[in-house]
């Protein structure tokens, strides 16, 4: 079954640690994203990658890392300079970014993670 | 800046009522369109995407989004909803010209009582 995978699906941490929330897929895609998902914000971008070891900063990065070793994994880290970090975590991914048809940039997503910060 | 507006934060219908939600977007260049569902405890899934042509697109479920460029707008649209599409409704505009972007609204929830 292709599809993206997030785990933990419940994440509890404790104020000035670091946490990284995992992102897989097996869709072959080249681009991926990640999104920060707040009651009555809708969805906000906070890293996307077009391709292995590449990333750009979306529109909220501040206190957020990533990393693109690989195709398939695009794990993110939420650090303790993140001054509001308890929210839903979306991770996407699409065949690309621009072009190459309808279906290129169409996003996929998983199942999310739910961060707390105690 | 860019930015896409839901207007409609809460919608409650009645079964078989009919649907419209709207979705407008600040940015004078092209864009591809897209509507998502939430459905409870479901991931987030496409519903139907605009990228050239026909400015009427039909999604799954019997949904369909026209495009009016002239009011930079692309509302959804069921004529008769049923208890099943309960859920939260994203519009979502991609910008591929200059610095990428794909810009999502702030959501609308639908609950339709049976």
């Amino acid at each position: 079954d292709g599809g993206i995978t997030q785990s933990p699906k419940y994440l509890f941490r404790k104020e000035g640690q670091n946490v990284t929330l995992s992102c897989e897929q097996n869709l072959n895609h080249d681009a991926m994203y990640w999104y920060r998902q707040d009651p009555g914000q809708g969805l906000r971008l906070i890293y996307y990658s077009q391709i292995v070891n590449d990333f750009q900063k979306g529109d909220i990065a501040e206190g957020y890392s990533v990393s693109r070793e690989k195709k398939e994994s695009f794990p993110l880290t939420v650090t303790s300079a993140q001054k509001n970090p308890t929210a839903f975590y979306l991770c996407a991914s699409s065949a690309g970014l621009a072009g190459g048809g309808s279906s290129y940039n169409e996003q996929f997503f998983g199942p999310g993670t739910r961060l707390t910060v105690l | 800046a860019q930015s896409v507006s839901q207007h409609n934060h809460h919608v409650i219908l009645s079964e078989a009522a009919s649907l419209e939600l709207g979705c407008n977007y600040s940015y004078g260049g092209t864009v591809n369109l897209f509507w998502y569902v939430q459905y409870p405890g479901q991931h987030l899934q496409l519903l139907l995407k605009y990228f050239s042509g026909d400015p009427l697109v039909k999604g799954i479920k019997g949904f369909e989004a026209e495009f009016i460029k002239s009011k930079f707008s692309f509302n959804l649209r069921k004529p008769s909803v049923q208890w099943s599409d309960t859920a939260e409704y994203f519009c979502a505009v991609i910008i591929t010209s200059g610095t990428y972007k794909y810009i999502f609204g702030t959501g609308t929830r639908l609950k339709v009582l049976a």
